[in-house]
């Protein structure tokens, strides 16, 4: 039973640049959640969709965008690259309240 | 609005000793609390969580945590630390209101470092 995976595990952009991360859900799970980890830091929550709605967002620009497809998947957009928004990108699955299961991440690196 | 605190950025601990990483936590209703485990490179890993029932919760690993109400903390303990235990250890807490939020809010995590 796959868990929860991530594409690609890592990248480098430039300031400016756009970039978009991938996440499959773990099988059975129809909730996805995004989260940036800055190095030395806990999660930080960015948005969370379920059925193919945005259903709540953290406290993140509108630079952050997302997308949840009908089989679950979902992708993160970020535009306009900063310098800050190097960090790992972290997408989790989940089935109504159970609790969140974690891909390994996408290390994002700004230059 | 939920929150929760680590006090401690590192503990350190001798193999075969036991181990606590503390944790407390501010909700307005009733908490729906988690441990989490980052290895390096790695994405989170559940450990357990804590709704209702017993205050004593056991986990995986060997892991068990004790919510404590009128201190508004949940400690993960271990009885026995192993060297393969070090890792970033996360605490999270979610809200439980009626019709409330599904989103847990993390700890900065504290690193668990076990000595041979």
């Amino acid at each position: 039973d796959a868990g929860v995976t991530q594409s690609p595990t890592h990248l480098i952009k430039t300031r400016g640049q756009q970039v978009t991360l991938r996440c499959s859900p773990k099988s059975g799970h129809d909730t996805v959640s995004w989260y940036q980890q800055a190095l030395g830091q806990g999660p930080q929550f960015i948005f969370q969709y379920y059925e193919e709605e945005e259903r709540q967002r953290g406290n993140f620009p509108d630079r952050f965008s997302g997308h949840q497809f009908p089989n679950y998947s979902s992708e993160l957009n970020v535009n306009a690259l900063l310098l800050g928004d190097s960090a790992l990108y972290l997408c989790a699955s989940s089935l109504y309240q159970s609790p969140l299961h974690f891909g390994n991440g996408t290390r994002l690196t700004v230059t | 609005a939920q929150s929760v605190a680590q006090p401690e950025d590192q503990v350190n601990v001798a193999e075969g000793n036991p181990l606590t990483v503390k944790c407390t936590y501010s909700v307005s209703g009733n908490p729906y609390l988690f441990w989490y485990v980052q290895y390096p490179n790695r994405g989170l890993q559940f450990l357990l969580k804590y709704i209702t029932g017993d205050n004593l919760v056991k986990g995986s690993y060997g892991f068990e945590a004790e919510f404590n109400k009128s201190q508004t903390s949940f400690h993960l303990k271990k009885p026995s630390a192993l060297v393969s235990d070090s890792a970033l250890y996360f605490c999270a807490v979610r809200d439980i209101p009626a019709g409330g939020s599904y989103i847990p809010t993390f700890g900065r995590g504290t690193s668990l470092i076990v000595h041979p």
